[in-house]
């Protein structure tokens, strides 16, 4: 079984503060991606990676593959209320053209006024 | 465009009882995936179908079942409903042509409770 831990579970924040999510894995993935979902509503996906070492910019978010491609890290800066949601990160594991996203336990972020 | 439509929003059920959740894709998308969400659990891979075939498998008892029908719409199946299979069955879709890059949508899901 392919297992991929996030952490911190929980994160409060002020506006205006930053953070780090992490995700961390003993396997390797084709690519990786991150979903924010909040209550009541399907995960929305922000960003693939797919290259070791990428770095992705989607505005105040920065997402990095790491070079081994088992980790990735979601940074926001000076996050806002907008900003809270559950984070999750997903693993790509191919069955040849079949699709397969192994789900990090997720971080659900507070972004308080 | 229409997104990914799932109905029911709300269901509930007693044990032994059985269920099928439907799953309407964005129009032009050919694979369908489901997910079961718990709180202890998180998100878990349940099956993919492709044309109306199952492509791939997660690690489920056979009471969970799913098929795909000609026009991509899916419907999953839990027989002989226990109270472990309270959940959020998320129903995504793609295009289905294996591109590393493929965008998922996924539905707002439907809320399974088993008294």
């Amino acid at each position: 079984t392919q297992l991929l831990e996030q952490s911190p579970q929980f994160l409060s924040i002020q506006e205006g503060e930053n953070l780090t999510v992490y995700c961390n894995s003993s396997s390797v993935f084709s690519s990786l991606q991150w979903y924010r979902q909040e209550p009541g509503e399907g995960p929305v996906l922000l960003v693939t990676v797919v290259t070791g070492g990428e770095v992705k910019k989607l505005k105040r978010l920065t997402f990095q593959f790491g070079d081994a491609r088992k980790d990735s890290s979601l940074h926001i800066t000076a996050a806002q209320p907008g900003d809270t949601g559950l984070y999750l990160c997903a693993g790509d594991t191919r069955g040849g053209s079949a699709r397969q996203l192994t789900f990090g336990s997720g971080t659900q972020l507070t972004v308080l006024p | 465009k229409a997104g990914v439509t799932q109905t029911p929003r709300y269901l509930i059920k007693t044990r032994g009882q059985q269920v099928t959740l439907s799953c309407s894709p964005i129009s032009g998308h050919r694979s369908v995936s489901w997910y079961q969400q718990t709180p202890g659990q998180g998100l878990q891979f349940l099956f993919e179908y492709f044309s109306e075939t199952q492509r791939n498998k997660g690690n489920f008892p056979g009471r969970f079942s799913g098929r795909q029908f000609s026009n991509s719409r899916s419907e999953m199946n839990v027989s002989t409903l226990e109270l472990g299979d309270s959940a959020l069955y998320l129903c995504a879709s793609s295009l289905g042509r294996g591109s590393t890059n493929e965008k998922l949508f996924f539905g707002s899901g439907t809320q399974l409770s088993v008294l």
